[in-house]
């Protein structure tokens, strides 16, 4: 069935860097856009980064630009989120999202890995 | 980057109807027909219930529908169900921040 697993999350200090996977299973990754949104503990959702299915298109949100690098591998199905001089206010759960697809919406997510950032 | 305006809380009896906005701006929700609806249950990862302001994907029931008026979108629940209970979020394409969601709406059945 259709999937996305997120891995590499975890505790790090202010100033470290993480690198986030999101495997895609049972569907055709070249074919769609692909998103990573946050969700800070007790919070709403936060865009963070939407990257097109070539991968020539990259956009982020203000908060992490400069700092946070989408990518993805189109032979290997997965998309990777670079998370360099983190901050406190990233403590989040990152999910990996399929789209933005028609109308703008992401229709398939994953569960989350979740990300510390504590001294 | 501003998040679009959701009432922080919506409550509505079983059988009722329930409607939660969400009020941006002509950069996002009133020019574009981009506005997007989620159902979250708690530790749950987020599932899409509106695209394009008036779509439901397919499993969703007919039961949520989308609107919009202007620079406000709504979802309309019907026919509420104790599951219906959740969190929901909009969201929207932005010219000025290229996505952006509402604040959430907790909705309770009581």
């Amino acid at each position: 069935q259709v999937q996305l697993v997120e891995s590499g999350g975890g505790l790090v200090k202010p100033g470290e860097s993480l690198r986030l996977s999101c495997a895609a299973s049972g569907f055709t990754f070249t074919d769609y856009y692909m998103s990573w949104i946050r969700q800070a503990p007790g919070k709403g959702l936060e865009w963070v980064s939407y990257i097109s299915s070539s991968g020539t298109t990259i956009y982020y949100a203000d908060s992490v630009k400069g700092r946070f690098t989408i990518s993805r591998d189109n032979a290997k199905n997965s998309l990777y989120l670079q998370m360099n001089s983190l901050r406190a206010e990233d403590t989040a759960v990152y999910h990996c999202a399929r789209g933005p697809v028609v109308g703008y919406g992401m229709d398939v997510w994953g569960q989350g890995t979740t990300v510390t950032v504590s001294s | 980057q501003s998040a679009l305006t959701q009432p922080a809380s919506v409550s509505g009896s079983p059988g009722q109807s329930i409607t939660i906005s969400c009020t941006g701006t002509s950069s996002d929700v009133g020019g574009y027909n981009s506005v997007s609806w989620y159902q979250q249950h708690p530790g749950k990862a987020p599932k899409l219930m509106i695209y394009g302001v008036t779509n439901r994907p397919s499993g969703v029931s007919d039961r949520f529908s989308g609107s919009k008026s202007g620079d406000t979108a709504s979802l309309t629940i019907s026919g509420l169900q104790a599951e219906d209970e959740a969190d929901y979020y909009c969201s929207s394409y932005s010219s000025s921040t290229t996505l952006v969601f509402g604040g959430g709406t907790k909705l309770t059945v009581l």
